[in-house]
């Protein structure tokens, strides 16, 4: 079992719509929850950080945490060809600052 | 403030060939980090170091691979023999450590043939 997991998509929306991601992991320890933009042929970006249950929201997106269930999905509003890219998911799962990421979630936005 | 600069951006070279990349982490930054990212395997930690001392090197692949951070500016990743399978990006990020955002390079486009 991978220790962050991401469905690879394509997660293909409709321009307006809202874009759901998620993410489970394995480590029921983990603290700090991230999530990163790569655009093809770019270098990650992180665009939401959470560390407790709930939602946490930052303009269109919205972070969400259950640790209970050890998931974290993001939520994009009013989706944006420009969102189009790959999400990435990543914990840190111990007292270092090491960060282990899912594979990617490849989002298209249709406009 | 630049970011995080990494060189040479792209690399091609044949197989048995030693290729070294280099990084030069926000100036500031305590902590760097060596990624390599492929299709197949995602994005993976290679080494971390932690004011200039490598802290896991867990992910390092084999013997082949090796980092050094000789001083807070600057660490580079060595490759010897080079071999195809290690084509791939490979990306330096830093951060100072209690903030925990981690900020990527442009990376480096390795091919090996």
């Amino acid at each position: 079992q991978k220790e962050v997991e991401q469905n690879s998509g394509p997660l293909s929306v409709p321009e307006g719509a809202i874009a759901s991601l998620n993410c489970t992991y394995s480590d029921r320890g983990s603290q700090s929850f991230f999530w990163y933009r790569q655009y093809s042929g770019k270098s990650p970006e992180l665009i939401m950080s959470i560390y407790s249950n709930g939602d946490k929201e930052d303009g269109r997106f919205t972070a969400q945490l259950n640790k209970a269930s050890q998931y974290v999905s993001l939520l994009i509003r009013d989706s944006q060809p420009s969102d189009s890219a790959t999400y990435l998911c990543a914990v840190r799962m111990d007292s270092s600052y090491k960060l282990i990421f899912g594979s990617g979630t490849r989002l298209l936005v249709r406009p | 403030d630049a970011g995080v600069i990494q060189s040479p951006r792209h690399e091609v070279t044949e197989m048995g060939q030693e290729v070294t990349l280099r990084c030069k982490p926000i100036s500031g930054h305590n902590s760097l980090f060596w990624y390599r990212q492929t299709m197949m395997r995602g994005l993976e930690l290679l080494i971390y170091f932690n004011n200039n001392v490598p802290i896991d090197d867990s992910g390092m692949p084999e013997d082949r691979f090796s980092a050094k951070m000789p001083n807070a500016s600057f660490s580079t990743l060595k490759i010897q023999p080079s071999e195809p399978r290690d084509s791939a990006v490979y990306f330096c990020a830093s951060t100072l450590g209690q903030e925990e955002t981690q900020y990527f390079g442009p990376g480096t486009r390795l091919l090996v043939l």
